[in-house]
């Protein structure tokens, strides 16, 4: 199985800093990597898939980078809006499960 | 627009059964396959399991194997998630996602999900 390990735990920023989220994989997922975000109270919704490209409605302020075990999510100015947590997810095919990292909480410093 | 209804979630003693449901709108629901996830309070996400498009393949987590069972029925636009013998250890938001890749892909993208319904499991 494979094991995503996301860092760090927290990051407090102000509004207008960069933000750097990284997400280590136990081995290979070659680019098959996703991100998601979550408010309180709402539902994850996905903000990178591919490890680099943008979904639908996202902010170009967002990006994703990596390959293989190494990637990071890039929100290059933080907006009010931004501040949630970020997950990381790959999918297993032999067997088959998806995993998601543990969740990085961006907050208000 | 793609939209998802998670409804039957509650308040269930250990060992009962609860059966939820996922309605889905806005897309043609039997091209897609469908995840259920679920999150414990406080905690992180957690992949539950999974349909093909047509039913023809399902997949389950560890922690919920030979307990939980996920089907759909594509003339009702409906997916749904059996769960027998809970514990309290399966409390948790269960959102219900669609999956944007098709299932031959090396990889799944949850592209829409419902708002989640609450499963409390206790005595």
């Amino acid at each position: 199985e494979i094991v995503l390990t996301q860092s760090p735990a927290t990051l407090s920023l102000s509004p207008g800093e960069r933000a750097t989220l990284s997400c280590r994989a136990s081995q290979s997922v070659s680019s098959y990597l996703a991100w998601y975000q979550q408010k309180p109270g709402q539902a994850p919704r996905l903000l990178i898939y591919d490890a680099s490209n943008r979904a639908t409605g996202i902010p170009a302020r967002f990006s994703g980078s990596g390959s293989k075990t190494d990637f990071t999510l890039t929100i290059s100015s933080l907006e009010p809006e931004d501040f949630a947590v970020y997950y990381c997810q790959q999918r297993s095919n032999w067997p088959f499960a998806l995993t998601f990292g543990g969740g990085t909480k961006v907050e208000i410093k | 627009q793609v939209h998802l209804v998670e409804s039957g979630g509650g308040v269930v003693q250990p060992g009962r059964s609860l059966r939820l449901s996922c309605a889905a709108s806005g897309f043609t629901f039997s091209s897609y396959g469908m995840h259920w996830v679920r999150q414990a309070p406080g905690k992180g996400l957690e992949w539950v399991t999974v349909t093909w498009y047509d039913g023809s393949n399902t997949y389950y987590a560890d922690s919920v194997k030979g307990r939980f069972t996920i089907s759909r029925d594509n003339s009702k636009n409906t997916l749904y998630l059996q769960m027998n013998s809970l514990r309290a250890e399966d409390t948790a938001v269960y959102y219900c996602a669609r999956d944007l890749r098709p299932p031959y892909s090396s990889t799944s993208i949850l592209d829409n999900w419902g708002q989640g319904t609450l499963v409390t499991v206790s005595s």
